[in-house]
């Protein structure tokens, strides 16, 4: 069946630290692959999201590529901020069913 | 403003109780869906809703019940069947196309505890 994992964290980074969260994925076909953010007390939002291979998706600062070969779609920043923090999900969509990662929690220390 | 309205934001259930969870969209979306969120589990789907009056079963929907009269609204009840209820539980919809699906647009939450 379709899955997604990620990373456990959480993940503490100090401030300008480079950022890597990663997200393998286990899909039928070419599903479209995304990341969201849930700042805390919040529902999610969409954060980037890539819909064929090789695709980079952007955002913020953030950026990820959809790697077929390697099914991966790994979340990178170059410099972290301290609003950074949140918590990370990685998800695919196939079919009708969007299904999601169990989050990343990520601190930055200022 | 558009967007997704949850309500209430704070439930609390008695043993042997239901309960509806209330979400409402005027994003003009057609799908709308369920997700229940524990901690370190992350989000799994409950229900989702493709069209009014059509709904399909996701992940966990045993202990849970859904309608879709109306096109902005998509309810949850938790029944009594549900053993183990207490989860932050976030509704969402997106449009029904290729490129929009997977783009989902969530409410703020509703956090559910039993008494």
């Amino acid at each position: 069946g379709n899955s997604v994992t990620q990373m456990e964290g959480p993940v503490t980074l100090s401030e300008e630290a480079f950022l890597t969260i990663n997200c393998t994925y286990t899909a039928t076909g070419y599903p479209s692959l995304f990341w969201y953010v849930q700042y805390p007390g919040e529902g999610l939002q969409l954060l980037l999201k890539a819909t064929k291979a090789d695709d980079k998706g952007s955002n913020k600062g953030f950026e990820a590529t959809y790697r077929k070969e390697t099914t991966s779609f790994h979340l990178e920043k170059g410099s972290v901020q301290v609003s950074d923090s949140a918590v990370y999900f990685c998800a695919l969509s196939r079919d009708d069913k969007i299904i999601f990662g169990k989050g990343t929690r990520l601190h930055i220390l200022p | 403003d558009g967007g997704i309205t949850q309500s209430p934001k704070y439930l609390f259930r008695k043993e042997g109780q239901n309960v509806t969870l209330s979400c409402e969209q005027n994003l003009n979306h057609d799908a709308m869906y369920w997700y229940r969120q524990d901690p370190g589990q992350g989000l799994r789907l409950i229900y989702y809703s493709q069209i009014v009056n059509d709904f399909q079963k996701g992940d966990i929907a045993e202990g849970y019940s859904v309608s879709r009269e109306k096109k902005e609204s998509f309810p949850l009840t938790v029944t009594s069947a549900q053993k183990n209820p207490t989860a932050f539980y976030l509704c969402a919809s997106s449009i029904v196309t290729t490129g929009g699906r997977g783009k989902l647009f969530f409410g703020s939450g509703t956090q559910l505890s039993v008494l």
